[in-house]
């Protein structure tokens, strides 16, 4: 079964406008780590938050904001005035407190049109 | 600046050759070392847990003697593709913990990735 689901494939909006990444997630574990990159063309994974389970507080970092919720198993990724250097493919990560290896989501493929 | 380094970043080579591609953490010991493998528009998949001083844990459907890893060193997990064929053509990324016995509470650092063409 897929732990991360992105279902998202491709989005593509009009700069300026806000956008939503939707990151659904499945663990047993009650101690685990959500994470998103972000991935350029040029094909390094740049980190761009850790979120631990016990700490729901949504989180904003200039134009990005991400929101919690445990409820639902989600950790969606909003970018708020989207500019064209923003296009990259984004992933969701989750990692479990038994072992250190990261389950990626599908990805997101977000084209920004200037 | 980088903590993981990976190197080379581009290879294009023919097929039937051998390829061997490093990862080594600088500034910090890596007990454990993770293989990713990327195909063009998918998402990362682990291809094994590199364990210094030991064999490495390989995934489901990772053939151990096409893809092997050494872990020779705190600091160096080398991944080797053998007799490599254009299937095998794909975006390499390795990551380490600084310190595995915590778990995922430590940040898990990315190299920039291998980008592997088989001819």
């Amino acid at each position: 079964a897929q732990k991360v689901t992105q279902a998202q494939t491709e989005i593509s909006v009009v700069e300026k406008e806000d956008v939503t990444l939707d990151c659904v997630y499945e663990t047993r574990d009650t101690t685990y780590y959500l994470f998103w990159y972000k991935q350029p063309p040029s094909g390094e994974l740049v980190f761009l938050i850790r979120r631990n389970s016990f700490d729901e507080q949504n989180e904003i970092s200039g134009r990005y904001s991400w929101n919690f919720q445990k409820s639902t198993s989600s950790f969606n990724f909003t970018i708020t005035a989207s500019q064209v250097v923003d296009s990259a493919v984004y992933f969701c990560a989750l990692s479990e407190r038994t072992g250190n290896q990261f389950y990626f989501g599908t990805g997101t493929s977000l084209t920004v049109i200037p | 600046g980088a903590v993981v380094s990976q190197h080379p970043s581009w290879v294009i080579c023919k097929s039937g050759t051998s390829v061997k591609i490093e990862c080594r953490s600088l500034d910090f010991q890596a007990t454990t070392m993770f293989w990713y493998r990327q195909f063009p528009k998918q998402s990362l998949m682990l291809m094994a847990t590199s364990n210094e001083g030991s064999k490495a844990t390989y995934e489901q459907g990772v053939e151990k003697d096409k893809f092997l890893i050494n872990h020779a060193s705190l600091t160096l997990s080398t991944l080797t593709v053998t007799s490599a064929h254009p299937e095998d053509s794909s975006f390499y990324i390795c990551s380490a913990n600084l310190d595995s016995l915590y778990g995922s509470n430590q940040p898990q650092h990315f190299g920039d990735g291998t980008r592997l063409s088989i001819l």
